[in-house]
């Protein structure tokens, strides 16, 4: 069974630097597209970024562009987000999410959270 | 960009009544549609992906319909556990969500 976990979260002050990482096991990790996707508390889903196998396609959502960078490591089943000059719109729920057979996001981890404030 | 708009932002109804949730896209995106239920306190679960298919383990009282702009999730007969919110996807670009529609019980 694919289990993800993400870590990294905590609180940083406005124009700092954080990174996240997305564990995974119980499948091949090197084979699936993955993303991150955040969601502030009590809103909805936003997708941030994502990344096919091979890291030869890589995407993000225009709000992070520029100041956040997806990454991935084959070799140790993880996927990483790099985020920088983060501002309080970035406090968030991190999930990690993988691509099944067909690109859509099965299954999702629990998230990490990001929360941004002075 | 490509904006998912939901409605209704919210529905209240009983256990063993049917739900129709919308899902209208800004521009066409064929079939590249997916459904997400996200519980209190859960990650989202993927529950209806290429506008029509019910991902593993999914019960067959959801079901999904549409193409294009248009689309629905369908749920019959309510369950307990149903109620919850629930997201729309697109992948034509990358990915979009919907705002979601909150399934509440009445």
């Amino acid at each position: 069974e694919a289990q993800l976990v993400e870590s990294g979260g905590g609180l940083v002050q406005p124009g700092r630097s954080l990174r996240l990482s997305c564990e995974a096991s119980g499948f091949r990790f090197q084979d699936y597209g993955m993303h991150w996707v955040r969601q502030a508390p009590g809103k909805g889903l936003e997708w941030v970024s994502g990344i096919n196998w091979n890291s030869g396609n890589i995407g993000y959502a225009e709000s992070v562009k520029g100041r956040f960078i997806i990454s991935r490591d084959n070799a140790k089943n993880s996927l990483y987000l790099q985020m920088n000059s983060v501002t309080a719109e970035d406090t968030a729920l991190y999930h990690c999410a993988k691509e099944n057979h067909r690109g859509w996001f099965d299954p999702w981890g629990q998230g990490t959270l990001v929360t941004v404030s002075s | 960009e490509i904006v998912l708009t939901q409605s209704p932002a919210a529905v209240s109804l009983s256990p063993g009544e049917r739900a129709s949730l919308s899902c209208r896209a800004s521009q066409n995106i064929a079939s590249h549609l997916a459904w997400y239920q996200q519980k209190s306190g859960q990650a989202p679960r993927l529950l209806i992906y290429d506008t029509s298919n019910r991902a593993p383990g999914i019960p067959d009282r959801f079901s999904g319909s549409g193409s294009g702009t248009d689309f629905t999730l369908t749920i019959n007969s309510l369950e307990p556990e149903d109620f919850a919110v629930y997201y729309c996807q697109q992948r034509s670009n990358w990915g979009s969500f919907g705002q979601g529609t909150k399934v509440e019980i009445k």
